[in-house]
Parts: structure tokens; C-alpha cells; sequence
């Protein structure tokens, strides 16, 4: 394993809620992504950070916030959650601290969230 | 818009086959395709990957072939094992741009 866990790894909850996510990592890469993986559609990319406090947005990033404040740690939040974000979200990280961008991204275990 | 399209949806083969995943893209800035293997309640994990300067490229039992004029990749899996029974991603990125575009992926089964 790539050193990253994914808390909770399990969350109902319900429409209009927010909802937070975490990703840890052990590993100290640079990179570190938010994926959400749907049936028909594979993963896609929500959000993704290049250091501490530098994130960009992916291709599905609306609804979504992020915030990394330690090098170790990604949070991805839903401010109000909704039905169509029931979804398996991987968090996953590339790259060594310091180093230029390195393809191989590692996964974490996911988390399966369902909005009610 | 699919970045890479893939197929077949789910693959069935006997064990020793050999189950052959296509995927094709569009997007000639892309520089980097991994295959990633996926087990029931695990998150994916990198197979094999290719870079466009090589037609082929072989890790064990694994092997990308690659057709950079056709925009085309597949993944060979030769003497297939029941333990090879998952979903498989084909995904394609541009160096430096950080967005992975996975495929829709192919349950593949391995019958005894």
C-alpha cells in the first residue's frame, strides 16, 4: 500500500447536510487528488493539490470545496449534499515532496458516500 | 465527453485465455497511459503503464500494446488466472497537466 488512508471509509447521510472527507497520507508526495468513481463513467477528477494551501479543480468539481493545510492531509468537503453525489470517492497522490510532477498516481480505499 | 473510451463493458474467458481491453483516445497531448486493476471494495491500483515513444510493453503476464496512428491502447493479460478476475481502467494524462481521464473500465472473469 502507498501509506494513505481515507476516513470515513463508510457515511450516510442526508440531503442539504455537509460533509466532510479526509485523506492522509504517510508518504510525503506533493500530489494529492480527489476522484469520484461512478458506474458508466469510471473515475473522474474533483479537485487535486500541488502543496500545501495550492489546489486546482478537475473536471467535476462543482459542489465540491478542498483544503489542505498540512502536507499529509486533504479534505474534501460538500457544503450541502445532494443525491447525485452518492458516489465511491478515491483520494489518490503522485509526486515526492519538492519534485516536479510524476505521473504514477496511488490510491487510497475510498470512501462510499450516500446522500438520501 | 469521454476522454478514452473503452471497451468491452465486462469480458468472460476461460482460465489460460487470453482477455484483450481496448481503449482509444482523442486528445494527441496525451503522453502517459496506465492501466490500473481494481478489486471489490479496494481502490485501483497501477497495472502497467505506456508512454507513446513504444509500441509495446510487457510486466509479467501484462502487456499494453500500443498504436500512437490510430490513437489506440490495449491490455493482453496472457494465461489468464481466476485471480485476475476485476475491473480494469485504461486512463490517459498530459505531463504536467495532473488530470488522470480514466476509461468506463471492463469487469473481466476468469472461470475455473
Amino acid at each position: 500500500d502507498a501509506g494513505i488512508t481515507q476516513s470515513p471509509r463508510h457515511k450516510v447521510t442526508e440531503t442539504g447536510t455537509p460533509v466532510t472527507l479526509r485523506c492522509h497520507q504517510t508518504e510525503n508526495h506533493r500530489y494529492m487528488y480527489w476522484y469520484r468513481q461512478d458506474p458508466g463513467h469510471g473515475l473522474r477528477l474533483i479537485h487535486y493539490s500541488y502543496g500545501v494551501k495550492d489546489t486546482d479543480k478537475g473536471e467535476v468539481s462543482d459542489g465540491y470545496s478542498v483544503s489542505r493545510s498540512k502536507t499529509e492531509d486533504f479534505l474534501l468537503t460538500l457544503e450541502s449534499a445532494t443525491s447525485s453525489q452518492t458516489s465511491v470517492y478515491f483520494c489518490a497522490i503522485s509526486g515526492l515532496a519538492g519534485e516536479s510532477p510524476y505521473n504514477e498516481q496511488f490510491f487510497g480505499p475510498g470512501t462510499r458516500l450516500t446522500v438520501l | 465527453q469521454q476522454q478514452v473510451k473503452q471497451s468491452p463493458q465486462s469480458l468472460i474467458v476461460q482460465k489460460g485465455g487470453i482477455p484483450i481491453i481496448n481503449c482509444a483516445y482523442e486528445n494527441t497531448a496525451f503522453d502517459y497511459f496506465p492501466w490500473y486493476q481494481q478489486f471489490p471494495g479496494k481502490g485501483p491500483a497501477l497495472l502497467i503503464a505506456i508512454r507513446p515513444d513504444v509500441s509495446e510493453k510487457k510486466e509479467g503476464r501484462f502487456t499494453i500494446s500500443f498504436n500512437k496512428s490510430a490513437k489506440q491502447f490495449s491490455l493482453h493479460i496472457m494465461d489468464s488466472q481466476p485471480g485476475d478476475s476485476a475491473t480494469y481502467f485504461c486512463a490517459a494524462l498530459q505531463t504536467g497537466a495532473n488530470n488522470l481521464f480514466f476509461g468506463t473500465g471492463t469487469r473481466l472473469t476468469v472461470i475455473p
